[in-house]
This record gives C-alpha cells, structure tokens and sequence, in this order.
C-alpha cells in the first residue's frame, strides 16, 4: 500500500472562496480517493477518480488526476464554514483490488473564515 | 444510507484492563478495517479482515490485539492489557463488495487509558 502526500499541510481562506489542495503519490494506482475528516469524527469518503480518469466533478468539488505526474488534486468551490475539516487523499494500489488497505497521510488542514 | 455504527463511543479504562470495541459494519459489506487515531496524529492502519480471517495487520497491532466477526454482523477489535499509549480515537471501516475501494467510516470509539 502507499499513502498519499497531502499539500499544504494547512490553508485558511475567507468563506466564498476557492480552496485548492493537491495529492502526489509514488505508484500506479487502481483509483484515488479523497476524504474528509472534521475535528474527532470518522473520515468520510468524498469522491473517487479511476486511473483512467482526468477529471471529476461532484457538487461544489472537482478533482483531478495526473497519472503521468502522479498527482491529484482537490478543488473546493464556493466554500463554507462547515467545509472546515482535514482532508485526506488515498491512492488505491494497482497491484490489489477490492480489500486493499488504505493508507493516510498527515493531510491538509483546511479553515473556512466566516 | 446505511451506515457503519460504532460502541462505545467513549471507554476510559485502566491499564492492565482488556476492553473490546465494537463495530456493525454495513450490511453487505464483506472486508472490515480497524484504524487508529492518536490525538494529532494521523489515521493509521491496523487490520484488516475478510472472510473470516485476518488479511493483513501492521506492526501496530501485536499480540495484545485481536479481532473477530462472532456473529456475523458484529466485527470487535479486543486489547487483551492496555497500556497508556492505547489511548486513541480507533475507526472501524467496511466494503465491498464493490472492488473500488471506497470506505465507509464509522464515527468512532474514543479509548482513554488512565
């Protein structure tokens, strides 16, 4: 397994405004998924984007995938004071499928100013 | 939505004692995690379980820990003789049958060791 590589660690913005965070990994990957997490609570699975993906949108988050540059990213548009969290990337391994593990990094610490 | 419910939401114990952590992971699901948190820290991996059987641990979990699926609906993480640095908020997770991956948390048991 691998984990993903969260940047930037932290990142505070004014509510209404864009909040762009960005995932490298190491291998090929089956899948990338990305979660949430507020403050003491489960993670929560947010999107999943294929490795034969580019780019994939759900409500106010896009995200994309550069396989050749192993990276991710995930964009948070019009943002919101509940979308305060940590928020994790998971790169799922090519070699295994269906229970593979995933692994999380330190994530990227995201605050929504009122 | 179905949901992956966790008891007890918060145990203080002292060391030397066991304790048990369990889970009701979704109901079709067919591979079980457990993740622990330390305060800080990150979510770090430390079973998983499939047919009835572990699939793979980390180094983390030693012989002090132990899973099982008694009934085939509960899923129970047991620490046979906690110690203070047991204290950690541990996640129970699930899926399948999909392949892709994507899991679902539970909220989350908080263990206090004194």
């Amino acid at each position: 397994s691998q984990q993903g590589e969260e940047d930037p660690q932290a990142l505070s913005i004014q509510e209404g405004e864009n909040a762009t965070m960005n995932c490298s990994y190491k291998t090929s990957i089956n899948n990338l998924q990305w979660y949430r997490q507020n403050s003491g609570r489960g993670l929560v699975h947010l999107i999943l984007i294929r490795s034969n993906e580019r780019e994939k949108h759900s409500g106010r988050l896009r995200v994309t995938l550069d396989t050749s540059k192993k990276s991710s990213s995930l964009l948070i548009t019009a943002s919101r004071a509940a979308d305060t969290a940590s928020y994790f990337c998971a790169p799922l391994p090519l070699s295994n499928f269906g229970n593979e593990k995933l692994t999380f990094g330190t994530g990227t610490r995201l605050t929504i100013i009122p | 939505e179905p949901e992956v419910t966790q008891t007890p939401s918060h145990q203080v114990t002292q060391m030397g004692q066991e304790v048990i952590l369990r889970c009701v992971p979704i109901s079709n699901h067919l591979y079980f995690y457990w993740y622990r948190q330390i305060l800080g820290q990150k979510v770090e991996f430390l079973v998983s379980f499939y047919n009835n059987e572990i699939s793979e641990k980390s180094e983390i979990f030693d012989d002090q820990f132990s899973v099982e699926r008694p009934d085939g609906s509960n899923f129970t993480l047991k620490i046979r003789s906690t110690k203070l640095e047991d204290s950690a908020m541990y996640f129970c997770a699930s899926t399948g049958p999909s392949i892709t991956g994507e899991l679902f948390f539970g909220e989350g048991s908080r263990l206090t060791v004194l």
